[in-house]
């Protein structure tokens, strides 16, 4: 079964500074992995998306992820934040390799961008 | 992408009382949709995926008789909250599937008194 972990629940940050939200997954199989944004009362919007080829993603609002096969990792970076960047973060992943299209989530990080 | 509606966008109503919850793809035919529920501060729990022209299929804890879906076309799944309780309250989201992705709706709160 598939789990992901988002080690830090809350990250506050200061406006123009770099920030980085952390999910690690654990599957014995071959997975796509998603970065999705949530702001207050609104539904998720994709920021980003591995399926496959570069380890390197890019995503929407200046984000960028990094897949890490070895160490089973997807981390979210921005180098300089905004505090329209203050929103819930979620991680998750979903099985390819066993046909599923469900997305198992991670818990959330709260970013936090102080002016 | 996938444009994805709601309707409501929030909905109050009486303990007893059964809410109807319609989910929209907008600019594509989803053979896939999803719902889910999120508490407050928490993350987004899967109740059903919805299949159009057949059963939804419940994950496990969700009570099928009590959540209805109905995915009569490929644009339209709705759920129906029967007999709703105050523990029913949450913020209820779907999503559909397009290209290996989950696009989702802006949600729909509801709040039962």
């Amino acid at each position: 079964a598939q789990s992901v972990t988002q080690l830090d629940s809350q990250v506050p940050v200061f406006e123009e500074a770099p920030v980085e939200l952390r999910c690690n997954y654990s599957s014995s199989v071959s997975v796509y992995l998603f970065w999705y944004v949530q702001y207050p009362n609104q539904g998720l919007q994709l920021l980003l998306k591995y399926l496959s080829g570069s380890t390197l993603v890019k995503g929407i609002n200046g984000f960028e992820a990094e897949f890490n096969k070895s160490q089973t990792s997807f981390h979210l970076r921005k180098p300089s934040v905004h505090i329209s960047d203050t929103a819930e973060y979620f991680c998750a992943v979903s099985d390819i390799a066993g046909g599923s299209e469900k997305l198992v989530f991670g818990k959330g990080t709260k970013l936090t961008v102080n002016p | 992408g996938a444009v994805v509606s709601q309707h409501p966008s929030w909905v109050i109503c009486k303990s007893g009382t059964s809410v109807k919850i319609e989910c929209r793809s907008l600019d594509f035919q989803a053979t896939t949709m999803f719902w889910y529920r999120q508490f407050p501060k928490q993350s987004l729990m899967l109740m059903a995926t919805s299949n159009e022209g057949s059963k939804a299929t419940y994950e496990q804890g969700v009570e099928k008789d009590k959540f209805l879906i109905n995915h009569a076309s490929l644009t339209l799944s709705t759920l129906t909250v029967t007999s709703a309780h105050p523990e029913d309250s949450s913020f209820y989201i779907c999503s559909v599937m397009r290209q290996e992705t989950q696009y989702f709706g802006p949600g729909t709160r509801l709040l039962v008194l």
